[in-house]
């Protein structure tokens, strides 16, 4: 059973424009939540987190939204661009997970020059 | 500054052959280490995690066992390896003292079993 789903397993967008990606969770205990990014044949990098007490953050080109009633996030990227083009894995948490988070699936983002 | 190492990069293996993949950490003291497997078009599974030498927690029963044996390192080994252990694998830290702080991942081993 997938706790953390993201159903888009990739999305095209133009260069410039907005990149949403989304991230379903089923779990929820889970209250904090990451963005990671991948290249091809790299380990994840950190993107930008949130935690359950706050719905927004944002940091330079990537806002992160939570919908706790929903128990949905996404991830929006204005303007994108072409070294955007990665796979996209949202994670959650929970306080009886300690310091473990579930990863989702992702979702390979390619953004067209 | 913190970095994390992962050798080796590229592997072949066949099958019911012995594995050892080794992660070290750097520049930083008493992290909290993790072991994942990204296998192909699928995300990221959690195999185990240490919160210190010696301790080590399995999240998924399977023919691979970790081991920690230095405060900064973190070994996957397997006695017998199968088809299926094909995949990513990632090493990862994370501050030992933090609440759910972020986690940085190493570059990552891929392991190919025929």
């Amino acid at each position: 059973d997938q706790q953390v789903k993201q159903n888009s397993p990739s999305l095209s967008v133009q260069e410039g424009r907005i990149s949403i990606l989304n991230c379903d969770y089923t779990n929820s205990m889970f209250d904090y939540f990451l963005w990671y990014k991948k290249y091809p044949a790299e380990g994840p990098t950190f993107l930008i987190s949130i935690s359950s007490i706050k719905d927004k953050n944002e940091d330079g080109r990537f806002t992160v939204f939570l919908n706790k009633s929903a128990k949905h996030l996404s991830l929006h990227i204005v303007p994108s661009q072409p070294g955007d083009s990665a796979v996209y894995f949202c994670a959650a948490s929970a306080v009886n997970y300690g310091q473990n988070f579930v990863f989702g699936p992702g979702t390979r983002l390619s953004v067209l020059p | 500054s913190q970095t994390i190492h992962q050798w080796p990069a590229t592997l072949v293996q066949p099958v019911g052959s012995p594995l050892s993949l080794e992660c070290t950490v750097e520049g930083t003291s008493n992290p909290n280490l993790y072991w994942y497997r990204q296998a192909a078009g699928r995300g990221l599974q959690l195999l185990f995690y240490s919160v210190g030498i010696g301790q080590i927690s399995s999240e998924v029963p399977q023919n691979l066992s970790a081991s920690r044996p230095q405060d900064r390192q973190f070994i996957l080994s397997s006695k017998k390896l199968l088809l299926s252990d094909s995949g990513f694998y990632l090493c990862a830290w994370s501050v030992g003292d933090r609440e759910r702080d972020e986690q940085f991942f190493g570059p990552g081993t891929r392991l190919t079993v025929l």
